[in-house]
């Protein structure tokens, strides 16, 4: 079965620093997605970055990288100068990208970006 | 020009009744799904729509029931209601069902005495 694992329920950064959000995840399929999708206090989900579990290059969208190591099976989100509008949570999900192509998630991590 | 809108935002209602969630997008996109998130944030999936035809039902009671009328919208109805559906749900859509980047919804948060 597929299950995606967040280890840090929270996590606080200085205002410019850069930081990680750990995501391991586990499945059997061959072919499947990594993402990663931003919740603030304000409870819209808002889409980050996607990484394809055949893509070679870890996916880059501006200050938001993922760190994918395929057989560590991680899909870490790098935030890199951070800012006071990132004090949110993060969610890592994945879905098989065959079949029914499901989406499941982790528990999530509270980032805070502190002054 | 609100891409994938819900209503209502706020539903507070008592055990045993019958409500509706709607969503509608104006994106195009063939693809709908049904999310709840509960009261500690975890995220899950409950349906998906592709052009109107039911991909996944991911265990949920019958009690819940979607409907698509169309592909622009998805909208979820809940019959005999339960304290534990208090959650906040959240509609989604994409281009297709192949297709990565989900649009969300703003949620609505269902509270049920």
């Amino acid at each position: 079965a597929q299950k995606i694992t967040q280890t840090q329920p929270g996590m606080f950064v200085q205002e410019k620093e850069a930081v990680t959000l750990d995501c391991t995840y586990d499945t059997s399929d061959q072919s499947y997605g990594l993402f990663w999708y931003k919740q603030p206090s304000s409870g819209e989900m808002i889409f980050l970055i996607y990484q394809g579990s055949y893509d070679e290059q870890n996916a880059t969208e501006g200050r938001y990288s993922l760190n994918f190591q395929k057989a560590r099976k991680s899909a870490n989100l790098v935030i890199s100068a951070s800012q006071l509008g990132d004090s949110a949570m993060y969610f890592c999900a994945m879905r098989d990208n065959t079949g029914g192509f499901k989406t499941i998630f982790g528990a999530g991590t509270r980032l805070f970006v502190k002054a | 020009d609100t891409a994938v809108s819900q209503t209502p935002k706020y539903l507070v209602t008592q055990m045993g009744n019958d409500k509706s969630i709607k969503c509608e997008q104006n994106l195009g996109h063939d693809t709908m799904y049904w999310y709840k998130q509960d009261s500690k944030k975890f995220l899950k999936i409950m349906f998906s729509y592709n052009n109107k035809e039911l991909i996944i039902n991911e265990t949920v009671p019958n009690r819940f029931s979607p409907k698509s009328p169309d592909k622009a919208h998805l909208n979820l109805h809940i019959n005999s209601l339960e304290l534990g559906d208090s959650a906040v749900y959240f509609c989604a859509s994409s281009t297709r069902l192949e297709t990565y980047e989900q649009y969300f919804g703003p949620g609505t948060r269902l509270t049920v005495t």
